[in-house]
């Protein structure tokens, strides 16, 4: 039943450890996206997919990976993971780019 | 930056008052939106209006759109507690592939 989920809710973990989250969507969509919302709630893109092609890399530490095995999932992978990594990341799908966004529940992440 | 900006960051009233919000952006725009968050969940999609359209409604929410200005309105009326949230706002700009999102604003609906 749920358009855009996330897997885990929350992860906390130590510092250098990698980590990843996982997403799908079930509503068709061609693009899907990932963002970061830190502390004070700024929302920033960082990557997003049409139909498994990454269209959108912002600057993002190349720790950071995404992957697409398919149109319907959008992974997260985070190498050597830093304090400043800890954030609620997003993921998110349209049926076109710059339309209506479909928001999963978020990851709460915290580096320790 | 980008990234728009919203005001009030905080908005306090009453329920059945109503509460405006404003976005200001910097750059043309395809569309603009506007977004719910709840505390602790995702961000859902409340409504979207077009470079040339100057007002929308949707049930008790009416968003202006002024190009000129560079600037939107979400006005919400007869608000209840369960509107309390944060709303943002984000703009598609000409020539990008993504939105940009504003910095937010608080709203607090007390009984």
């Amino acid at each position: 039943d749920t358009a855009v989920s996330q897997t885990p809710k929350y992860l906390v973990t130590q510092m250098g450890n990698d980590k990843s989250i996982k997403c799908e969507q079930n509503l068709g969509h061609d693009t899907m996206y990932w963002y970061k919302q830190d502390s004070k709630k700024f929302l920033k893109i960082m990557f997003s997919y049409n139909n498994k092609e990454l269209i959108i890399n912002e600057t993002v530490p190349n720790r950071f990976s995404p992957k697409s095995p398919d149109k319907a999932h959008l992974n997260l992978h985070i190498n050597s993971l830093e304090l400043g990594d800890s954030a609620v990341y997003f993921c998110a799908s349209s049926q076109v780019t710059r339309e209506t966004q479909y928001f999963g529940p978020g990851t709460r992440l915290l580096v320790l | 930056s980008q990234q728009g900006e919203e005001d009030p960051q905080a908005l306090s009233i009453q329920e059945g008052e109503n509460a405006t919000m404003n976005c200001s952006y910097k750059t043309s725009i395809n569309n603009l939106q506007w977004y719910r968050q709840n505390s602790g969940r995702g961000l859902v999609h409340l409504i979207l209006i077009r470079s040339n359209e100057r007002e929308k409604h949707s049930g008790r929410l009416r968003v202006t759109l002024d190009t000129s200005k560079k600037s939107s309105s979400l006005l919400i009326t007869a608000s209840r507690a369960a509107d309390t949230a944060s709303y943002f706002c984000a703009t598609s700009n000409t020539g990008f592939q993504k939105l940009v999102f504003g910095t937010g604003t608080r709203l607090l609906v007390s009984p």
